[in-house]
C-alpha cells in the first residue's frame, strides 16, 4: 500500500537559518503530494502541494520539488523563523484510493 | 466564512459514557474524512463519506460509530468511552483531484 516517511523530528533551528525536511513516498500510481503544517493547538493546514512529477509546490517561502526518480518532496526553507515552529506533514493523495496517506510529523522549534 | 468546523473544541468526559462529536463544512465538498491524532501528533484515518456514503471504513472499534445526515455533516458518536479514546479528533473534507484537505481545527477528547 501506499505509505509517506518523514525526516524523524524533533528539529531545533536558530532563526534565519535553512531548513529542510525530507520526506519519500511509496504508491503504485501517480499521486499528488501536499505537505501540511499544524500550528500548537490548531487543525493541520495545506501549506503547497504538488500534482505530478517535477512540479514545484511553494508558499509562505517554503518550496518542494515533487522528485518521481526519486520518490521525495522534501520540504526546504531558505530562513526560518520563530513563528514557523510547528510541525510539517507529508502526505500523498491516490484518487484511487479516496484518502491521503500521511507521514508521522516532524516538529520544527526556530529558537531566536 | 467558508470552514469546516467541528464542536465542542474540548470535551472531558468519563469512562463508559457515549458522547458525540459534530463536524459541519460550507465549502460544498463531497468528501468529509475523521481522523485521530495521539499524543505523539501521528495521524490515523478513521472514516470517510462520500455524498453521505461511507466509503472507508478503516480498524475502528464498533463503538464508534459515524453518521452523514447530508453532505454538508459528517458526526462522530462514540460509545462505552474508554481511556485510550483520548486524542485529538480531525475532521477533513476535500474535493476530487488532488487538492488537498481542509482540516477543522480539531476536539480534544479527554476520558477520565
Amino acid at each position: 500500500g501506499d505509505s509517506v516517511t518523514q525526516m524523524e523530528g524533533p528539529v531545533t533551528l536558530s532563526e534565519e537559518a535553512f531548513l529542510t525536511i525530507n520526506c519519500t513516498y511509496t504508491a503504485t500510481g501517480y499521486p499528488s503530494l501536499f505537505w501540511y503544517v499544524q500550528y500548537p493547538g490548531e487543525g493541520l493546514q495545506l501549506l503547497l502541494k504538488a500534482t505530478k512529477a517535477d512540479d514545484k509546490g511553494s508558499n509562505k517561502g517554503f518550496e518542494a520539488t515533487y522528485r518521481k526518480e526519486t520518490t521525495s518532496f522534501h520540504l526546504e526553507k531558505g530562513s526560518v523563523q520563530v513563528s514557523d515552529s510547528a510541525v510539517y506533514f507529508c502526505a500523498l493523495s491516490d484518487t484511487n484510493a479516496g484518502k491521503s496517506t500521511f507521514g508521522d510529523g516532524t516538529t520544527l522549534t526556530v529558537k531566536p | 466564512d467558508t470552514a469546516v468546523s467541528q464542536t465542542p473544541k474540548y470535551l472531558v468526559t468519563q469512562m463508559g459514557n457515549d458522547k458525540s462529536i459534530k463536524c459541519e463544512q460550507n465549502l460544498g465538498h463531497d468528501t468529509m474524512y475523521w481522523y485521530k491524532q495521539d499524543s505523539k501528533k501521528f495521524l490515523k484515518i478513521m472514516f470517510s463519506y462520500n455524498n453521505k456514503e461511507l466509503i472507508i471504513n478503516e480498524t475502528v472499534p464498533n463503538r464508534f460509530s459515524p453518521k452523514s445526515p447530508d453532505k454538508a455533516h459528517l458526526n462522530l458518536h462514540i460509545n462505552s468511552l474508554e481511556l485510550g479514546d483520548s486524542a485529538v479528533y480531525f475532521c477533513a473534507s476535500s474535493v476530487p483531484g488532488g487538492y488537498g484537505y481542509t482540516f477543522g481545527s480539531g476536539t480534544r477528547l479527554t476520558v477520565v
